[in-house]
């Protein structure tokens, strides 16, 4: 069972398109990461949430903590291929088992 | 810089034969990791070492030992490997222990596989 729940497992749009993805979990973190990850890479961190219901912004992409720091989202408006990877969240030395996007020209 | 390095990239190995895995960070990093990636189960941790001269079991540590040589350098070593440790293997550092901050830089994998 994994701590730290992602959905969803895969998803595939088109460029232009809006999206969000999800890391739940049961327990409380007192911070939570999001990594990308390409195929052959270890994973690059994007962004770190350490207060509830933080909202952290990195050009097209929005990350929030939820209020009790149990779950996190992360939303990329105008989805473009650069985009593609494995979206990983983290806490606590556990990771999630990740999105897989793909962004079609 | 080189960040985190890692050799080898790719290793097959024999069930039962054995191998040291290396990792260097370049960063002045205090704690080290030793994560291994299969499909569909995301980052595992097997090992970390806190700070030179400590280390502690991490979520999956068994068939696997460790060695913090020096600051900058952790090497994870299998003694007699078996095919369940076919895997992607990830070392990361980080300034502290993780803590609030969390935040860990990975070098580029050890891709392993045992027949």
């Amino acid at each position: 069972t994994q701590l730290l729940e992602q959905s969803p497992q895969f998803l595939s749009i088109q460029e232009g398109e809006n999206l969000t993805v999800y890391c739940n979990s049961s327990s409380v973190f007192s911070s939570l990461q999001w990594y990308r990850q390409e195929p052959g890479e270890g994973p690059v961190l994007l962004v770190t949430v350490v207060t509830g219901g933080e909202v952290k912004k990195l050009k097209r992409l929005t990350f929030q903590f939820g209020d009790a720091r149990k779950d996190s989202s992360l939303h990329i408006t105008a989805a473009q291929p650069g985009d593609t990877g494995l979206y990983l969240c983290a806490g606590d030395m556990r990771f999630g088992a990740g999105t897989r996007l793909t962004v079609k020209p | 810089n080189a960040g985190v390095t890692q050799t080898p990239k790719f290793q097959v190995l024999k069930t039962g034969q054995s191998m040291t895995l290396q990792c260097a960070q370049d960063m002045n990093h205090n704690s080290m990791y030793w994560y291994r990636q299969d499909p569909g189960m995301g980052l595992r941790l097997i090992y970390y070492s806190a700070s030179e001269g400590t280390t502690d079991k991490g979520e999956v540590p068994n068939g696997y030992n460790v060695s913090r040589l020096n600051k900058r350098e952790f090497s994870l070593r299998l003694e007699s490997a078996a095919p369940s440790q076919t895997s992607v293997y990830f070392c990361a550092s980080s300034q502290h222990p993780l803590g609030r901050s969390g935040e860990q830089f990975f070098g580029p994998g050890t891709r392993l596989t045992v027949l």
